[in-house]
């Protein structure tokens, strides 16, 4: 049974270029997190949606991050303009999201620099 | 500011000594805490969960102890291997609407010295 799926594994680009990064969640899951890892923080939650729908959005560090969840079995993390402080590795999770705080299944992460 | 504390960046233990690691949390509201392991280039995987409503939880070689008078939680791993070298997150979550929402401390580092 395949993971949570993340594209790319690495992405290199200059500041002020936009940033894509994907994830296809595990079958079935109704939870979708993506969370930033930095040395500096650790994790952050930076969204999360529940069937498709995001719920919180608090911890997007600015308007240039948005997201987005079109299917269930999809969703984005879109950065424009890219800035070197973005430059950190995003994972994806996903979760049942049933019978209580279940735990998180991640994707092994897209790691971002901006240069 | 942090709600979920690591204050320890890393930890090396002898193997098959025991690997105390710690976490401490500030807001009363959570109500369920969770380890999660992390190995190089990959994702958090989860380790062992505990309810507020009890003091510890037993898997294997893994117990995590919980005292909610103190806001502390502690994971032991009993005897330590060198597979266990990892980065450790300490992890909490409410209770409701809230309860798939993780927060996370930032992590300590074990080093199992063979």
């Amino acid at each position: 049974d395949a993971g949570v799926i993340q594209s790319p594994r690495h992405e290199v680009t200059e500041m002020g270029q936009e940033v894509t990064l994907r994830c296809k969640p595990i079958s079935g899951h109704d939870y979708l997190f993506w969370y930033r890892q930095t040395m500096m923080r650790g994790l952050e939650l930076l969204i999360y949606f529940n069937n498709n729908v995001p719920i919180d959005d608090s911890g997007m560090p600015e308007d240039r991050f948005s997201a987005k969840m079109p299917n269930a079995s999809f969703s984005t993390l879109k950065i424009q303009p890219s800035e070197p402080r973005d430059s950190a590795v995003y994972f994806c999770a996903s979760s049942l999201g049933r019978g209580g705080p279940g735990e998180l299944f991640f994707g092994e992460g897209s790691r971002l620099t901006v240069l | 500011d942090q709600q979920v504390k690591q204050n320890s960046p890393s930890l090396s233990v002898q193997e098959g000594r025991i690997s105390i690691l710690n976490c401490d949390y500030t807001n009363s509201m959570f109500d369920y805490f969770l380890w999660y392991k992390k190995y190089p280039a990959e994702g958090p995987t989860f380790l062992i969960s505990i309810s507020s409503i009890k003091d510890k939880n037993e898997d294997g070689r893994f117990t995590v102890f919980l005292n909610k008078s103190a806001k502390h939680l502690s994971l032991h791993i009993v005897p330590s291997q060198p597979g266990d070298s990892a980065v450790y997150f300490c992890a909490a979550s409410g209770s409701g609407a809230g309860s798939y929402q993780l927060t996370f401390g930032k992590g300590t580092k074990l080093s199992v010295i063979p």
